[in-house]
Order: structure tokens, then sequence, then C-alpha cells
């Protein structure tokens, strides 16, 4: 029972590095999405996805590129990393898109640091 | 675009007493869900509860209760006979027809011995 597995749980990056942070479920859920939590502002949706090669932005988007190729997997990528997205990055995953009860299943979260 | 606003930052209670953390939120539509999540130290995000709109009744988990008040547009959690284990932010989160899940700040819920 994996449920929704991201990797890494830590990273430190220097300012203009790139990186993917990797996401996988295996409960063949068709929504996944990006979330970042900073002290005092909840999570902020970044991206989303409602299926294999269907994705659109979020609330938060700029600076974030994401994909999905398969079911499975939903990578972030941050092409060229700035202070600023020093966060606590989290990873969700849902059965459907379009049942309003359905619950979201979160990765245990990436602590990313931009020095 | 809908808000959700958790107007208490952080929140105390002692052990085996009860505390209410509040949340309101703001939407046009008629349908929608109310979730309650908690983020213990941990980091994992785990569902406490969930309310459908369109239901009176207010939904209860064990010792974890809601009082949803959809003209008030408020929807607090209410917690019973605390729990060290209960320590934990709480976001209040939101999901209407677009599908989307938006949180609010949250909550930090400190259970003292």
């Amino acid at each position: 029972n994996a449920g929704v597995t991201q990797t890494p749980k830590f990273q430190v990056l220097k300012t203009g590095q790139s990186m993917t942070l990797q996401c996988a479920q295996d409960m063949n859920h068709e929504y996944m999405s990006w979330y970042r939590q900073d002290p005092g502002m909840g999570l902020r949706l970044i991206h989303y996805s409602v299926g294999a090669g269907i994705t659109d932005q979020g609330e938060v988007p700029n600076g974030y590129n994401v994909s999905r190729s398969t079911t499975e997997d939903f990578p972030l990528r941050l092409l060229s990393a700035a202070p600023s997205q020093t966060s606590v990055y989290f990873c969700a995953s849902s059965k459907t898109p379009r049942a309003m009860n359905t619950e979201a299943f979160f990765g245990q979260g990436t602590r990313l640091t931009v020095v | 675009a809908q808000t959700v606003t958790q107007s208490q930052p952080e929140m105390s209670v002692q052990e085996a007493e009860t505390v209410t953390l509040s949340c309101t939120y703001d939407t046009s539509e008629n349908n929608y869900y109310l979730f309650w999540y908690k983020q213990p130290p941990s980091r994992q995000m785990i569902l406490v509860i969930r309310q459908e709109a369109y239901k009176q009744q207010n939904a209860t988990e064990n010792r974890f209760s809601v009082n949803f008040q959809k003209a008030a547009k408020s929807f607090s959690l209410k917690i019973s006979d605390s729990q060290l284990g209960d320590t934990a932010m709480y976001f209040c989160a939101f999901r209407g027809s677009n599908y989307k899940l938006t949180f609010g700040k949250g909550t930090l819920l400190t259970v003292n011995p």
C-alpha cells in the first residue's frame, strides 16, 4: 500500500539550478496535483492534472513545469530555482476529478531549500 | 474564486477537554464539499472529516464533529476528549464545481498534558 510517493524528502539547491520533484501513485487515480506549503499561507495549488496528457495551472504556477505522460507519475520541474521557491511541496491524488466528495491522498512532502 | 478563512493561527487545549476550531468560507455555489485535514509533526496530511453542503446533518467521526452553518458559511471542527496525538496543524478546505481543493491557512493546535 504505497499510496502517493514523493522523492526526495529533502533537497538543497543553489539559485539557478534546476531539479525535478518526483511523484508517483499506485491507486490508478485520475487526478493529481502539486501544492506548496509556506508558513502562514496554507497550501496553495501549483499545477494539476485531470488525466494522462492533460495539465493545467493552479494558483501559483510561475517557475514550475509539469507533465503527465502516465496515469501514475506527475513530476514537478523547477527550471531555475529561486530563494522564493523555498517551501514544502506536496503531491496529492484523487480517484476522479469529477466528484466533489473524493478524498485527496497526499505524499509525505519534499522540503526544498534554495540558497 | 472561493476563499477559506481560518481566523485562529494557534490554539491550545488541555488533554481530555474539548476544543473548537473555526473556519469560514466564501462561495456563490450551492453545492460543494468541505473538509478538515490534520497535519501532525510528521508532515503527513490526513483527512479528518468531510461534509456535503446539501446535507443538514453535521458529520461526525468518533471524537471529531463539525458544526456546519450553510447560511453563515461557517464550518467549525470540534474535537472532544482531546488527546496528545491530536497536536497538529489543522486545515479547512473547500471543493466546489471546479473540483480544485482550496485550503485555509491552518490552525496549529497544541494539546497540553
